[in-house]
């Protein structure tokens, strides 16, 4: 079945620095891949997201690249920041399909 | 305010009683959906249903049942409470067009506990 590997599983990096999250997919069909930033206590709210015609999208601080012929996407974050710190989680929807596949996630923290 | 609402918030059950998770959404959204969180575990998909009166089964579907009578709810239903089954778990709806926005937004979630 579907199956979506994120790396790293935690993730430190001092205030200022870029942080980069990577995801690996395997369904192919796969064509809508966000991605969620959940705080301690809070539901998962959607921050980027990138469709399969695209191969990078930026908003402010933070971006996604995708390598469809690799299979897989990340996220990067410049000029970290205390209050990124939190729990971050990829997806893929398949094509076709309603049924989003998450990844394991990945608790970044930020040190001041 | 428009969005998820999902109840009860947190409840202690007793192994062997019957359990409904109840969501409702007003956004008029296609597809709903019931993920189970664990930690290191991530968000692992329960059920889903892609339009009122259709369901189908996600990663870990044993164990629960659902339905969707209606657009708006979509209750997710443990027959028999096990241990296993203590988990945060959230409802989340999308607008469910395939090339359309796609955005699943996510309730409050509901923190389960079984004894």
């Amino acid at each position: 079945g579907e199956n979506v590997e994120q790396h790293p599983s935690t993730l430190s990096v001092q205030e200022g620095d870029s942080a980069v999250i990577k995801c690996t997919y395997s369904d192919s069909a796969s064509n809508y891949f966000p991605w969620y930033k959940q705080e301690l206590g809070k539901r998962p709210q959607l921050i980027i997201d990138i469709r399969s015609n695209v191969g990078e999208k930026k908003d402010q601080r933070i971006a996604v690249t995708l390598n469809k012929t690799a299979k897989h996407f990340s996220l990067h974050i410049t000029e970290t920041q205390p209050e990124d710190s939190a729990v971050y989680f990829c997806a893929c929807l398949t094509s076709g399909t309603y049924k989003y596949i998450f990844g394991t996630g990945t608790r970044l923290k930020v040190l001041a | 305010i428009a969005g998820i609402t999902q109840a009860p918030t947190s409840q202690i059950l007793a192994a062997g009683r019957r359990m409904t998770l109840r969501c409702t959404q007003d956004m008029r959204h296609n597809a709903m959906y019931w993920y189970r969180q664990d930690l290191g575990l991530g968000l692992r998909l329960i059920h889903y249903s892609n339009t009122a009166g259709t369901t189908g089964k996600g990663e870990v579907p044993d164990g629960y049942s659902v339905s969707r009578a209606n657009t708006d709810d979509f209750p997710l239903t443990l027959a028999s409470a096990v241990p296993s089954q203590t988990s945060v778990y959230f409802c989340a709806s999308s607008d469910g067009h395939h090339s359309g926005a796609n955005v699943l937004t996510f309730g409050a979630g509901s923190r389960l506990t079984v004894l």
